[in-house]
């Protein structure tokens, strides 16, 4: 079975500071993964996936994750943290039998 | 074009109810999925339903939990005989089709809260 786990239910870092949010999965497939973000009494929005190809994969509001396969991680970062960052991260895998799995959750706090 | 809708966007509910939490699916997406976000949890996975082929009912949680989808449009999930801990948000995503690369999109929950 996919999983993923989110390392640190909660971070908080200065504006202009690098964002990093840890997420490691777990895929006896090769995994497609994504990363949603979750505004303050808003949807899940999309921020960016991996699914074949390059490993850096760059997403909206200047988010970048790495796929590394050896390390099983798909960490979500972004060199200067602006406060409308403040939100709740998911990571989130799926396989071959088209589940898909979410991790649960990293909440961003972004000090002025 | 329109997002997905779901409705309601709260209900208040007494222990041992029913309920039935509605969602229309982006236009022309084939697939349609259903979670439940507990508080300070991440989303876990309920139902999908992929054009008219049976639905993947593994992530229900009882036999209380019941979902249908109307071809490829609206779907509802109902809650039979409601107990405290069904207390979440409900959230619906739809995708284009059911392969594993396409992005889901969601819609903006409901709030359940069984008293």
């Amino acid at each position: 079975a996919q999983s993923v786990t989110q390392l640190g239910s909660h971070v908080s870092v200065s504006e202009g500071a690098l964002v990093l949010l840890r997420c490691n999965y777990s895929s006896s497939v090769p995994p497609y993964l994504f990363w949603y973000v979750q505004y303050p009494n808003q949807g899940l929005q999309l921020l960016l996936k991996y699914t074949t190809g390059a490993t850096l994969v760059k997403g909206i509001n200047g988010f970048e994750a790495e796929f590394k396969k050896s390390e099983t991680s798909f960490h979500l970062t972004k060199p200067s943290a602006h406060m409308s960052d403040a939100a709740e991260y998911f990571c989130a895998v799926r396989g071959n039998n088209n589940d898909m799995r979410f991790g649960a959750g990293t909440r961003l706090t972004v000090k002025p | 074009g329109a997002g997905v809708s779901q409705s309601p966007s709260n209900k208040v509910t007494e222990k041992g109810k029913d309920v039935e939490l509605r969602c229309d699916p982006i236009s022309g997406h084939t697939a349609l999925y259903w979670y439940r976000q507990r508080l300070g949890q991440g989303l876990e996975f309920l139902i999908y339903f992929q054009g008219n082929s049976a639905p993947d009912k593994s992530g229900l949680p009882s036999d209380r939990f019941s979902a249908e989808r109307t071809g490829e449009s609206v779907s509802t999930l109902t809650i039979q005989r409601t107990q405290q801990e069904d207390s979440a948000v409900y959230l619906c995503a739809s995708s284009l089709e059911l392969a594993q690369y396409n992005e889901q999109f969601f819609g903006p929950g409901t709030r359940l809260t069984v008293l």
